[in-house]
C-alpha cells in the first residue's frame, strides 16, 4: 500500500522560505510525485509535479533525491496567503487509486 | 465549462433519504475522481473513472454508495439511505489522463445528514 508521511503542521513567518518534506517509500517506478495545496472551503489545487532531481515553477520548487523515496516542497518567501494545507500524493494500483495523506497544515504569521 | 462544476454546493437531507451528487468535469478530461473530506480531515478516495469505466471502486465506504459516469463526461455519486456519518464535503476532480496528474478539483458538495 502506497503511503505518504508528512509533518502534521508547520509554522512560519512572512518572507521566510518553507520546506515541507514528504516520505513515500513505496512509490512506483513510473509514478510522478505531486503536491497539492488546499485552502479552507475549497478543493485542492495542483502546485507542482516532478519525477526526479529538481523542478521549479512560478509557485514552488520540488526537490527529489535519486532514490525518490522522499520529496521536499520549497516555498520561497511565504506570505500570509500561503497559509493552507499541503498534500503530497501517494499512488496505489499504478497511480489510479491516488491517496491523499493527512497533509501538512502550514500557518504563516505576520 | 472553464472548470469542474459540482452541484448542489450544499445539501441538507434527513437520515434515511437518498441523495445524488453531480459532477461536470472539464471538457475532454478522461479521468474523473470522487473524494470525501470530513471536517478537518484529509481526502478519502472513493472512486476513479477512466472514460465511463471505474477500474477501482474499492474506496466506496459501503454498498449504499454508487457512482456512474455517462458519455465520458458527467458523473453522479449516489448515496442511498443516508446516515449521519455520511456528512462530509464530497469533492470531484478531473484530469486529462489518469494518475491525478494536474487534476482540477471542483468546489465540492457539502452534505449534511440530520
Amino acid at each position: 500500500l502506497a503511503k505518504t508521511t508528512q509533518p502534521i503542521s508547520m509554522d512560519s513567518y512572512e518572507g521566510q522560505e518553507v520546506n515541507i518534506t514528504c516520505s513515500h517509500n513505496n512509490i512506483a517506478t513510473n509514478d510522478y510525485i505531486t503536491w497539492y495545496q488546499q485552502f479552507p472551503s475549497q478543493g485542492p489545487r495542483f502546485i507542482i509535479q516532478g519525477y526526479k532531481t529538481k523542478v521549479t515553477n512560478e509557485v514552488a520548487s520540488l526537490f527529489i533525491p535519486a532514490d525518490r523515496k522522499s520529496s521536499t516542497l520549497s516555498l520561497p518567501r511565504v506570505s500570509l496567503s500561503d497559509t493552507a494545507v499541503y498534500y503530497c500524493l501517494g499512488f496505489e494500483g499504478g497511480g489510479f487509486k491516488t491517496i491523499f495523506g493527512a497533509g501538512t497544515r502550514l500557518f504563516v504569521k505576520a | 465549462g472553464a472548470g469542474v462544476s459540482q452541484s448542489p454546493s450544499n445539501k441538507v437531507t434527513e437520515k434515511g433519504k437518498d441523495v445524488e451528487l453531480r459532477c461536470d468535469p472539464i471538457s475532454g478530461h478522461t479521468a474523473l475522481y470522487w473524494y470525501r473530506q470530513s471536517l478537518g480531515q484529509g481526502l478519502e478516495f472513493l472512486i476513479y473513472f477512466q472514460g465511463n469505466s471505474a477500474p477501482d471502486k474499492s474506496g466506496l465506504p459501503s454498498d449504499r454508495f454508487s457512482a456512474e459516469r455517462t458519455g465520458g463526461s458527467v458523473s453522479t455519486l449516489t448515496i442511498q439511505r443516508t446516515q449521519q456519518e455520511d456528512s462530509a464535503v464530497y469533492l470531484c476532480a478531473s484530469s486529462l489522463e489518469g494518475g491525478l496528474t494536474e487534476a482540477f478539483f471542483g468546489q465540492g458538495t457539502r452534505l449534511t445528514v440530520v
